[in-house]
């Protein structure tokens, strides 16, 4: 079974701090993402990676940074945390050979005070 | 650009009630085609897919059908369960050469509320 593990589930933060949101995939997969989630607006893309140390911008990535230095992490950085990114948010991968098929993690739940 | 639009929700239904979630999308070329499921808590499972037109996805009672005449692929399911009740996503993948990394373009997604 596919396995995209995020290492926390629920976060309090204040506004200004740093963030760091951590994903894991233990089957070697090229293909890492980063999705936010929110109510209405379905799920959008922030970042993705294609491979170690390389990195994509998504459709809203002002206010995130990602860092890929080893394929199977894939981290998202909040440089700066404001309540407007109180949100879910989703890290998935893609394994080769599946269609484009995207298996995600269970989510971590980001509140900024 | 590339986008899906998904009926609005929340839907109710009681038992055993006949289910559609519509999806329409817009692309170029043949983009390849998902529906995945978020249960309360979770993160997004994937239900189903289709990657060529006329191609049938099905899953635990769920299909969807790929028909690029009317660029849709609703989700049906004949009768529902009390645990389908979740957050239904639909989502398409572009078309190889204009899709580095793979990633899915999701609909906003539709709340399904099934009552005993």
């Amino acid at each position: 079974d596919v396995k995209v593990t995020q290492s926390s589930r629920y976060l309090v933060k204040r506004t200004g701090e740093k963030v760091f949101l951590e994903c894991v995939q233990d089957m070697d997969h090229e293909n890492m993402f980063w999705y936010r989630q929110d109510p209405g607006l379905g799920l959008r893309l922030i970042y993705f990676s294609y491979d170690v140390k390389m990195k994509e911008k998504g459709d809203i990535p002002e206010g995130y940074s990602v860092s890929r230095e080893k394929k199977e992490r894939f981290s998202l950085i909040l440089e700066s945390a404001s309540t407007n990114q109180t949100s879910m948010y989703l890290c998935a991968s893609r394994p080769p050979g599946t269609g484009n098929t995207i298996y995600f993690g269970e989510g971590s739940w980001l509140t900024v005070v | 650009g590339d986008s899906v639009t998904q009926m609005e929700g929340p839907v109710t239904l009681s038992e055993e009630a006949f289910l559609t979630i519509n999806c329409t999308y817009t692309a170029t070329g043949y983009p390849s085609l998902f529906w995945y499921v978020q249960y309360p808590g979770e993160g997004l499972q994937l239900l189903l897919k289709a990657t060529k037109a006329d191609d049938k996805g099905s899953n635990k009672g769920f299909e969807a059908t790929y028909r690029k005449e009317t660029t849709s692929f609703h989700l049906e399911k004949g009768s529902v369960q009390v645990s389908d009740s979740a957050v239904y996503f639909c989502a398409l993948s572009p078309p190889p050469g204009r899709n580095q990394g793979g990633k899915l373009i999701f609909g906003q997604g539709t709340e399904l509320s099934v009552k005993p």
